[in-house]
């Protein structure tokens, strides 16, 4: 059974980039065919998708966050990491990490972490 | 960027009822589609994936069906643990997420 869990500040500072980590338990990120992804869902509102990478490296953004996101994997650790710059109020969210299938039509998010809630305040 | 439209934005009913949810998309994504319930305070389960495979263990009163922009979610028989808020996603480009449905009690 795979498992996720993000760890990273629960608050950050307007302006502050928000780092955060999902460790992969019980799968690898090495694994061929999948994805690890980053969503949020800031409060009361719904998904939005983030970006992913591929254990090789090869990374997706969402086009409106592209320019400040970052997504790394340590593979030797079996971990993946989320950074995103100039934060801003609107970024206040439950922030999850997952992993996403490739099947044949698309991928598809099989396994998510519990979520962790990055509040941007001063 | 692909848009998905998701309707209704939230629904209510009663155990027993039959529900249909719907997802548009801007441009055809052939099957590319995905179904998600989420609970408060939890992260989101996959239903269904490629717009109408049950996923493992998923109660087989959920149905997904549709291709090209138009999509539905149905549940035959609300049950009680249904009460959720269900979301669509597109993997065709990028991905997607629907704005959301929440099924509510009547």
């Amino acid at each position: 059974q795979v498992q996720l869990q993000e760890s990273g500040p629960g608050l950050v500072k307007p302006s502050e980039t928000l780092s955060l980590t999902c460790t992969v338990s019980g799968g690898s990120v090495r694994s061929g065919g999948y994805y690890w992804s980053w969503i949020r869902q800031p409060p009361g509102k719904g998904l939005e998708w983030i970006g992913y990478i591929y254990y090789t490296g090869t990374t997706g953004y969402n086009p409106s966050l592209k320019s400040r996101v970052t997504i790394s994997v340590e593979t030797s650790k079996n971990h993946f990491s989320l950074k995103l710059s100039s934060v801003t109020a609107a970024d206040t969210a439950v922030y999850y990490c997952a992993r996403d299938a490739l099947g044949g039509s698309g991928t598809y998010t099989d396994y998510w972490g519990q979520g962790t809630l990055v509040t941007v305040s001063s | 960027d692909i848009q998905m439209t998701q309707s209704p934005s939230s629904l209510s009913a009663s155990v027993g009822d039959r529900v249909t949810i719907t997802c548009r998309t801007s441009q055809s994504i052939s099957t590319y589609l995905n179904w998600y319930q989420q609970k408060p305070g939890k992260a989101p389960k996959l239903l269904i994936y490629a717009a109408s495979t049950l996923q493992s263990g998923v109660p087989s009163r959920f149905s997904g069906s549709g291709s090209g922009t138009t999509f539905t979610l149905t549940i035959s028989t609300l049950q009680p643990e249904d009460f959720a808020s269900y979301y669509c996603q597109q993997s065709y480009t990028s991905v997607t997420f629907g704005g959301g449905t929440k099924v509510d009690i009547k």
